[in-house]
C-alpha cells in the first residue's frame, strides 16, 4: 500500500530558531500533499495544501510566513516552522492523495512531534 | 467553509457491546465522507469512506457506517466491539472535486476486557 513517511519523528528546539519537517511518499509519486496540525486531545487541523512545483494553498489564519512549505519534487514536501515560540509546540502530521487509486483517499505519515523549549 | 462535528468526545464500552459513534457535517454540496482510526502510537488508519451508491458502507474490522443524506449524517457502528478497538476514531469530509479534508474533533473509544 502507499506509504508516506515523516522526519524527524520528534524534535526541540530553543525559542527562535527554525526547523524542518519531510514528508515523503515512499512508494508512489504525490503531486498534492497536505499539513496538519494536531494538539492534544483534538483533532486535526488542516494548515496548508502542498502542490508539487508550484506554491502552497494555506488555510485561514495559518500564517504563510510563519508556516513555509515546498513541495520540490514528487516524492518531498517540507514544513519549515520558522523562528518557532512555544505557543507552536504540537503534533505536525502530512498526507498525501494517492494517483491512481481513488481520488479522494489520502494516506497519513505518523507526524512529527514539535516541542519548542 | 465546511465543518464536521462528533458528539461522542469520549466513549467506554465492555467488549461484546455494540457501538455507534455520531458525525454531523455541514456542507450544502455533494461530499465524500471517511473514518479514520488512530490506534495509540500508530498513524492515521482508514476504516471506510463513502463516496456515493449504497449510503451502507462496510469497512475494515467489521465497521460500517450509514450515510443518511436527509441528516448530514454519517455514522460508525460496530456490532461488538473488541479491546483491540480501543482507539480514536475521526470523521472526515471532503467536497466532492476538492482537494481539502476536514476532520471532526474525534471520538476516544476505550473498550474494557
Amino acid at each position: 500500500g502507499a506509504v508516506v513517511s515523516q522526519h524527524p519523528s520528534w524534535v526541540i528546539c530553543k525559542s527562535g530558531t527554525s526547523v524542518k519537517i519531510e514528508c515523503r511518499s515512499l512508494d508512489f509519486q504525490a503531486t498534492t500533499m497536505f499539513w496538519y496540525r494536531q494538539f492534544p486531545k483534538q483533532s486535526l487541523m488542516l494548515m496548508a495544501t502542498s502542490n508539487e512545483g508550484s506554491k502552497a494553498t494555506y488555510e485561514q489564519g495559518v500564517e504563510k510566513d510563519k508556516f513555509l512549505i515546498n513541495h520540490a519534487s514528487l516524492t518531498l514536501s517540507t514544513l519549515t516552522v520558522t523562528s518557532a515560540h512555544p505557543e507552536d509546540s504540537s503534533f505536525y502530521i502530512c498526507s498525501a492523495r494517492v494517483p491512481g487509486f481513488s481520488p479522494y483517499e489520502q494516506y497519513f505519515g505518523p507526524g512529527t512531534r514539535l516541542t519548542v523549549t | 467553509a465546511q465543518s464536521v462535528s462528533q458528539h461522542n468526545h469520549h466513549v467506554i464500552l465492555s467488549e461484546a457491546a455494540s457501538l455507534e459513534l455520531g458525525c454531523n457535517y455541514s456542507y450544502g454540496g455533494t461530499v465524500n465522507l471517511f473514518w479514520y482510526v488512530q490506534y495509540p502510537g500508530q498513524h492515521l488508519q482508514l476504516l471506510l469512506k463513502y463516496f456515493s451508491g449504497d449510503p451502507l458502507v462496510k469497512g475494515i474490522k467489521g465497521f460500517e457506517a450509514e450515510f443518511i443524506k436527509s441528516k448530514f449524517s454519517f455514522n460508525l457502528r460496530k456490532p461488538s466491539v473488541q479491546w483491540s478497538d480501543t482507539a480514536e476514531y475521526f470523521c472526515a469530509v471532503n467536497a466532492q472535486g476538492g482537494n481539502q479534508f476536514y476532520f471532526g474533533t474525534g471520538t476516544s473509544l476505550t473498550v474494557i476486557p
